[in-house]
């Protein structure tokens, strides 16, 4: 297994700005997770994108993937105070190879 | 609705104890982990299972074990607490190896005095 790595490490922002944090790692992937962690709790997904997709969206959020340079970033736009949170990217690739989650982006949204 | 959860949420317990974790799902998933969260060392992988009676390491096996004699439990046992385990634990589960969503629970906040 090898290590997604979020960055930045930390963004603060204020409410109503958009938010984009990356992951990058090392190693081919079949697709690629984001998931969010508020202070406290378990780890919640929020979205799948898969190798052969380049973006995604669902509500608030859009997911791109570059599997040429082994990246994706996710934006959330129109930040709440709500979102504020940790992310962590998590992706699967052949031969039941998986990352392993980083140490997420701790998001803080400023009211 | 189908769920996830952890036993006991808080556990403080003593240097050189066994204790085991509970985790329990509801989803009839074949696959389910453990993991732990420190400061500055996010989530690590402490052990893995594709189904009953399959368990695997992860990369921070060493002083725990898990057992899978059913589908929806994967009790995680501290053989001899040491500090170093300190930490707050996670179980989650998913449904396929192919990198399917994994479903957390809440989490249990184990102190080791």
């Amino acid at each position: 297994s090898q290590q997604g790595e979020e960055d930045p490490q930390a963004l603060s922002i204020q409410e109503g700005e958009n938010a984009t944090m990356n992951c990058s790692y090392k190693t081919s992937i079949n697709n690629l997770q984001w998931y969010r962690q508020n202070s406290g709790r378990g780890l919640v997904h929020l979205i799948l994108i898969r190798s052969n997709e380049r973006e995604k969206h669902s509500g608030r959020l859009r997911v791109t993937l570059d599997t040429s340079k082994k990246s994706s970033s996710l934006l959330i736009t129109a930040s709440r105070a709500a979102d504020t949170a940790s992310y962590f990217c998590w992706g699967s690739g052949g031969s039941n190879y998986k990352l392993t989650f980083g140490k997420g982006t701790l998001l803080t949204v400023n009211p | 609705d189908a769920e996830i959860t952890q036993s006991p949420r808080h556990k403080i317990t003593e240097t050189g104890r066994q204790v085991t974790l509970a985790c329990h799902q509801t989803w009839n998933h074949n696959n389910m982990f453990w993991y732990r969260q420190d400061l500055g060392h996010g989530l690590r992988l402490i052990h893995y299972s594709y189904g009953v009676q399959d368990t695997n390491k992860g990369e921070v096996s060493d002083g725990y074990s898990v057992s899978r004699s059913n589908t929806e439990d994967l009790p995680l046992t501290l053989e001899s607490a040491a500090s170093s385990q300190t930490s707050v634990y996670f179980c989650a589960s998913s449904r396929n190896q192919g990198g399917d969503t994994q479903y957390f629970g809440p989490g249990t906040r184990l102190t080791v005095l």
